[in-house]
Parts: structure tokens; C-alpha cells; sequence
């Protein structure tokens, strides 16, 4: 299965503020993605990555707020830009590996904390 | 709007006894995954699920899926303070002209606590 790291681990922030997110896979995958996990609650997606072109964002989620970069087929990076306390969460890169099985994997996250 | 929904969403059992948790979903799907989150740590793949009538078992975990019902159980056997964790069920959904790879929508979780 694809190991996948992600930086910074955690981070406190300032409100206004931007942090970019790294997620590093040790192969190369077609399909990666960025989930949210609010305190408390389940996952959410923010957007597919896709390498070459622009993301996709899913309903509730916008390019001027979270940002996301793919240059390759093993790193991506989401920033969360101009940070409120409501951005407090963990940050998750997710990939697919094709196939019969189709597993889906979560990185280790990035715990957001914005004061 | 795909909809996931768990039930129960806490669950304390001692350990030894049997339960089951239950995954609704709302529209057609053609894949259905558990996972498991620790205190802190990220999601740990349980099971992925294809077919109707798939059943898949892991040590005291066991998983199926009915397609037709739009329903997929979690069964716990003789439950053990290790299997303390937050389950999540997380669905595919189906589109026309393929599937949503890595799209998934999750339930709310189920928090099961295993006591002595």
C-alpha cells in the first residue's frame, strides 16, 4: 500500500494568516485528494488534486481559500489561506490506489489550531 | 445529495459481547469502505467492500454489504478493550458514466468503547 507523509504535523497559527500543508507519497498515484476533519466530526472533502491542472473543489470549498498545487504524481500541497479560528481542524491527504480492490488511503494528517 | 448515516453513534459494550453497527446510504453506490480512527492518529483501512452480498472478516471484525437494502453492517465478535476506536463507514457514490473514485462521503461515526 502507498505510504504517505504529510507536513507539518501540527501547527498553531495566527487568525489571518496562510499555512501550506505538504503531502508527500512514496509512489506514484493518479488520484489525490484533501479532506477536512473538523473537532469532533467526520470527514469532509475539500477537493481532488489533479496533477496538471487546475483542482477540483467540492460544494462549500473555493480556490481563494484553500489553494492546492500538484506539480507531480507524488506531491501536492494545500494552503489554508487567510485563517480563522473556524479553519481550527485536521487536514488530510488521501490517494486511491486503481485496481480490483481499490483501497483508499489517509495520510497521517496536519492538526490545525488558528488563534 | 448522497447521505451517510451510522447508527449507533456511541457504543459501549463489555468485553465478550457481540454488536453490530449499521452503515445507510442513500443513493446507488458500488463500493462502500470502513476504516478505523484512534485518539489523535489518522484512518486506518478495515475493509472495502465491491459487491452485493460481499462479507469480508478480519480477527473480530467482520463487514457486508447488501447493495439492494443500500445497507452495510460492522458485526463485532466478542469484543475486546483493543477494538476501542471510532468506526466510519464512507461511500463511492455511483454516477452515470462511472464511479467517483475517492470521493467519499462518510457517516458520522460510531465511538465504541470497550470496558472490562
Amino acid at each position: 500500500s502507498a505510504v504517505i507523509s504529510q507536513k507539518p504535523s501540527r501547527d498553531i497559527c495566527q487568525r489571518g494568516t496562510s499555512l501550506t500543508i505538504q503531502c508527500q507519497v512514496d509512489s506514484q498515484v493518479t488520484m489525490m485528494f484533501w479532506y477536512r476533519q473538523q473537532p469532533g466530526q467526520s470527514l469532509t472533502l475539500i477537493a481532488t488534486a489533479n496533477q496538471g491542472s487546475e483542482a477540483t473543489y467540492e460544494s462549500g470549498f473555493v480556490i481563494d481559500k484553500f489553494p492546492i498545487s500538484r506539480p507531480n504524481l507524488t506531491f501536492s500541497t494545500l494552503t489554508v489561506s487567510n485563517m480563522s479560528p473556524e479553519d481550527s481542524s485536521i487536514y488530510l491527504c488521501s490517494v486511491v490506489e486503481l485496481g480490483p480492490h481499490g483501497e483508499q488511503f489517509f495520510g497521517p494528517g496536519t492538526r490545525l489550531t488558528v488563534l | 445529495e448522497l447521505k451517510v448515516e451510522q447508527n449507533p453513534l456511541f457504543l459501549s459494550m463489555q468485553e465478550g459481547k457481540n454488536y453490530t453497527i449499521y452503515c445507510n446510504y442513500s443513493t446507488t453506490s458500488d463500493r462502500l469502505y470502513w476504516y478505523r480512527q484512534d485518539p489523535g492518529k489518522s484512518l486506518e483501512s478495515l475493509f472495502v467492500l465491491l459487491s452485493n452480498g460481499a462479507v469480508k472478516q478480519e480477527g473480530r471484525l467482520m463487514a457486508s454489504l447488501d447493495t439492494k437494502a443500500r445497507l452495510s453492517t460492522l458485526h463485532i465478535t466478542a469484543a475486546v478493550h483493543d477494538l476501542s476506536a471510532t468506526y466510519f463507514c464512507a461511500v463511492v457514490p455511483l454516477n452515470a458514466g462511472g464511479t467517483s473514485y475517492g470521493k467519499l462521503t462518510f457517516g458520522q461515526g460510531t465511538i465504541l468503547t470497550v470496558h472490562p
